[in-house]
């Protein structure tokens, strides 16, 4: 069964930095590719970035390009989201989730969802 | 970046009833199109694929369709478990952008 359990939420003030978890189970961790994808309350998802199986391709929405980053230890089975420079604006709920497949392509889908972690940004 | 737009944002429907929500991108993305439901308080799950494959275990009352920029997804019979909020996602170009969501209500 595959497993996604993210961790590293919290409350930040503006300017600081948090860094999210995800660690996956009941799969090849390396062979898959994954992405985080966020959800601010009562309002839609937002994608954010992804990552390929073997962290060769690393992709960004422009909302946090130069401020998050993304990685993964394929040792460890865990999937990171680095966030900088942290705004209001960047409060939600992070969700990481399983790609269909190795590289971050065309056609992807997101198959499989943790219950994400939640992050608060306020001064 | 590639705007996703669904209509309607709500929509208020009964037991039974056939429901269409609508999705439009802002340039041709050919069939990369993904569908996810999402129920309160629950992460979102994958429905539809490619536009119109269904996600295994997907029931087949729920079915999706259209190419380049106008995509459908269909409900056919609406059961109780079916309200909820759904979404499309373009996988054509990274940002893999979604629109803002279809809040589909009991009547």
């Amino acid at each position: 069964e595959v497993q996604l359990v993210e961790s590293g939420g919290g409350l930040a003030q503006p300017g600081e930095s948090l860094r999210l978890s995800c660690v996956a189970s009941g799969f090849t961790f390396s062979n898959y590719a994954m992405a985080w994808v966020r959800q601010a309350p009562g309002k839609g998802l937002e994608w954010v970035s992804g990552i390929s199986g073997g962290a060769i391709g690393i992709y960004y929405a422009d909302s946090v390009e130069g401020r998050f980053t993304v990685s993964r230890d394929n040792s460890k089975n865990t999937l990171y989201l680095q966030m900088n420079s942290l705004r209001v604006d960047d409060t939600a709920l992070y969700y990481c989730a399983k790609v269909d497949r190795l590289p971050f392509t065309r056609g992807i889908t997101l198959e499989y969802w943790g219950q994400g972690s939640l992050v608060s940004v306020s001064s | 970046d590639i705007q996703m737009t669904q209509s309607p944002s709500s929509l208020s429907a009964s037991v039974g009833d056939r429901v269409t929500i609508s999705c439009r991108a802002s340039q041709n993305i050919i069939n990369y199109l993904n569908w996810y439901q999402q129920k309160p308080g629950k992460a979102p799950t994958l429905l539809i694929y490619a536009a119109s494959s269904f996600q295994s275990g997907v029931p087949s009352r729920f079915s999706g369709s259209g190419s380049g920029t106008d995509f459908t997804l269909t409900i056919n019979s609406l059961h109780p478990e079916d309200f909820a909020t759904y979404f499309c996602q373009q996988t054509y170009i990274t940002p893999h952008t979604f629109g803002q969501g279809t809040k589909l209500e009991i009547k």
